[in-house]
């Protein structure tokens, strides 16, 4: 099971792109990465997934090296509604059971 | 398209009550979990089911039992509430292979 380490929290005004990076060292090779964003009072919602490279969806960007041990979220121009917490989880996507949420990064959008 | 519902959203017990909470998806899919959030952290693993007819321990399974009683509904029981108990229950469900998975809003149990 591969642990995560990322921030505990973040700081950041609205209109300036954020990037969130989580550590995780002992990455599988069949191992996906995935976050989660989850606002005060709601489950979590998933917001992207990647294996490696780049993957880019409506909502944010996520960015692997080619070694895989870390990976950064990519927020794009936030406001104060992307106030939350964010998890970065690693692990087999049939195994899902086996993903960790951690404390995540609780994310402070400012005006 | 609800998603994934959960009943109450608020209850209050007293230590060494009993209750269930309900859970019910209408997506369609075979996998379903409980998780509790305590304040300040993280989400736990309490029971699973990977598929209709079958249920597994999580991380942390003490003071609880589930019942998957058809591929829709998963419930969580606390037979003997307890006071470390208190803490806001999440169900999700997700298709096998995916590691989107889809919660509910929560249902947030506080134990006198």
């Amino acid at each position: 099971l591969a642990k995560t380490t990322q921030p505990i929290s973040m700081d950041s005004y609205e209109g300036q792109e954020v990037n969130i990076t989580c550590s995780h060292n002992n990455i599988a090779t069949n191992d996906y990465i995935t976050w989660y964003q989850q606002f005060p009072s709601q489950g979590p919602r998933f917001i992207i997934q990647g294996y490696k490279t780049k993957v880019t969806n409506e909502v944010a960007s996520l960015f692997i090296p080619a070694d895989r041990k870390s990976s950064t979220l990519s927020l794009p121009r936030v406001s104060l509604s992307d106030t939350a917490v964010y998890y970065c989880l690693v692990g087999e996507s049939y195994n899902f059971n086996k993903f960790y949420f951690g404390s995540g990064t609780k994310l402070n959008v400012k005006p | 398209n609800a998603g994934v519902t959960q009943t109450p959203k608020f209850q209050v017990l007293k230590t060494g009550q009993s209750m269930t909470l309900q859970c019910a998806q209408d997506m369609n899919h075979n996998s379903m979990y409980w998780y509790r959030q305590d304040p300040g952290m993280g989400l736990r693993l309490i029971y699973y089911s990977a598929s209709e007819g079958t249920t597994d321990k999580g991380e942390v399974p003490n003071g609880y039992n589930v019942s998957r009683l058809n591929k829709r509904e998963f419930s969580l029981r606390l037979e003997s509430a307890a006071p470390s108990q208190t803490s806001v229950y999440f169900c999700a469900s997700r298709t096998p292979g995916d590691t989107e998975a889809f919660f509910g809003q929560g249902t947030r149990l506080t134990v006198v």
